[in-house]
């Protein structure tokens, strides 16, 4: 079946302005993820949605930064007033329950979006 | 907090042989999950391989097998017999407590060589 997938796969965008990344998770995984990836850096956790409703936001930097599920399937990360501090590889994955601590339950990645902020 | 320590940034291995890539971790909790993930150059996650920490047995998959040390809170990762293929960079996580996310290192990159 198909797995996590992301778009756009690249986007550029000037300082100061507003970006949306779209993720579709695995359908039928109620749990969703956002992760971001600085260059030379493992994935560091932004956000996490159970169903429609964040469970866990905690690793948003600030409120520049928001995400929403709003039908508890694709999700959509935004970014007000971008920075160049702002440029990384976005990523998302889903899981089919969201586990914790020792459960085992893996978490599917997609490809990334690779944000370049001028 | 938890962190997970890798303190290897580069490994070469020749193609053939098995290489250990170390990981190290730190958490309060008691309960907790270890992943190791693969990034080739696509950029896509790769899970390959889970320990729980209560598990008494070292996990296996394949070529992958985790080196699980509680008391030293390590969990290396062993690739047997490698490929080509496996060049790529290999990340250590954490996942643990009630926390859903996942906590990475920052990562082995490993290049197999004829």
């Amino acid at each position: 079946g198909a797995g996590v997938s992301q778009t756009p796969s690249n986007k550029v965008t000037e300082k100061g302005k507003y970006v949306e990344l779209r993720c579709d998770p695995i359908s039928g995984h109620t749990a969703l993820y956002w992760y971001r990836q600085s260059l030379g850096q493992g994935p560091e956790f932004l956000i996490y949605f159970q169903g429609t409703g964040a469970a866990d936001d905690s690793g948003l930097p600030n409120d520049r930064f928001f995400a929403v599920r709003p039908e508890g399937s694709v999700s959509t990360l935004k970014i007000q007033r971008t920075e160049r501090g702002d440029s990384a590889v976005y990523l998302c994955a889903s899981s089919s329950r969201p586990g914790t601590g020792i459960s085992y339950n893996e978490q599917f990645f997609g490809p990334g979006t690779r944000l370049t902020v001028l | 907090a938890q962190k997970i320590t890798q303190t290897q940034p580069g490994m070469f291995v020749q193609e053939k042989e098995a290489v250990t890539l170390d990981c190290t971790y730190d958490t309060s909790d008691q309960s907790y999950g270890l992943f190791w993930y693969k990034q080739p150059s696509s950029g896509e996650m790769i899970f390959l391989i889970y320990q729980g920490s209560y598990d008494e047995q070292n996990a296996t998959e394949g070529r992958y097998s985790l080196n699980f040390q509680k008391a030293r809170k390590s969990a290396n990762l062993v690739i047997s017999a490698s490929q080509l293929g496996d060049s790529a960079m290999y990340f250590c996580a954490m996942r643990s407590g009630t926390a859903s996310k996942l906590t990475f290192g920052t990562g082995t990159r490993l290049q197999v060589t004829l």
